[in-house]
């Protein structure tokens, strides 16, 4: 069972920042929280993601709160190629780890 | 990035025909190769881990006899759907890890392929 838990979708305007959450309230110290998206009839594609600090890259910041049981995957300026669905999987960075996904969240950036 | 390449992008086939999907790891040797299955508005479901040159291991619920899995390279996993029926239609996507010495941590994914079985 995916250890995370997301609204099932969400819309934002064009050019407006997208705030997407996500709970994992029983993470483990060890566990990283990891930001996937799925863009329809395509493979998953990776995002960013963090252990405890905020993240950024070019596509997007990773918000972690202090208690890490929940985090923020923050879109500062989206366009409408960044409707997807949204994974958010927390994972240890273990050779032996798996990611396990979840119905993510379904992000429809409107014009 | 390492970059993962699936071939078919899709394919339509008659039931009771196999067909094969090919995944490639294109820039990295990729140790272990996963397959997943995606059914319409579901999420990814993994169903089996290959590790070069080993068997596979498969997923609870996952017929082993029906979708086989050949990862004989280092870059290269096969998935062969065996005996095709209209239910196997769906969207099949591989992932592949770089070796443990290679920092191996992450997953790569392929775009997936499109199976439609008539």
């Amino acid at each position: 069972d995916a250890k995370t838990t997301q609204p099932p979708s969400m819309d934002c305007a064009e050019g407006r920042a997208a705030n997407l959450p996500c709970n994992h309230s029983t993470i483990s110290g060890n566990e990283y929280v990891y930001w996937y998206r799925q863009i329809h009839s395509q493979g998953p594609q990776y995002i960013i993601h963090g252990l405890k600090n905020n993240e950024t890259n070019e596509m997007a910041s990773l918000i972690i709160t202090e208690d890490r049981k929940s985090s923020t995957l923050i879109l500062p300026h989206a366009t409408l190629r960044d409707t997807a669905v949204y994974y958010c999987i927390v994972r240890v960075e273990d050779y032996g780890q798996n990611f396990v996904f979840g119905p993510g969240t379904r992000l429809s950036v409107l014009p | 990035g390492a970059v993962v390449s699936q071939h078919p992008s899709w394919v339509i086939c008659k039931s009771g025909t196999s067909v094969k999907i090919e995944c490639r790891s294109l820039d990295f040797q990729a140790t272990t190769m996963f397959w997943y299955r995606q059914f319409p508005k579901q999420s990814l479901m993994l169903m089996a881990t290959s590790n070069e040159g080993s068997k596979a291991t498969y997923e609870q619920g996952v017929e082993k006899d029906k979708f086989l899995i050949n990862h004989a390279s280092l870059t290269l996993s096969t998935l062969t759907v065996t005996s095709a029926h209209p239910e196997d239609s769906s969207f099949y996507i591989c992932s592949a890890r770089p070796s443990i010495l290679a920092g191996g941590y992450e997953q790569y994914f392929g775009p997936g392929t499109r199976l439609t079985v008539t």
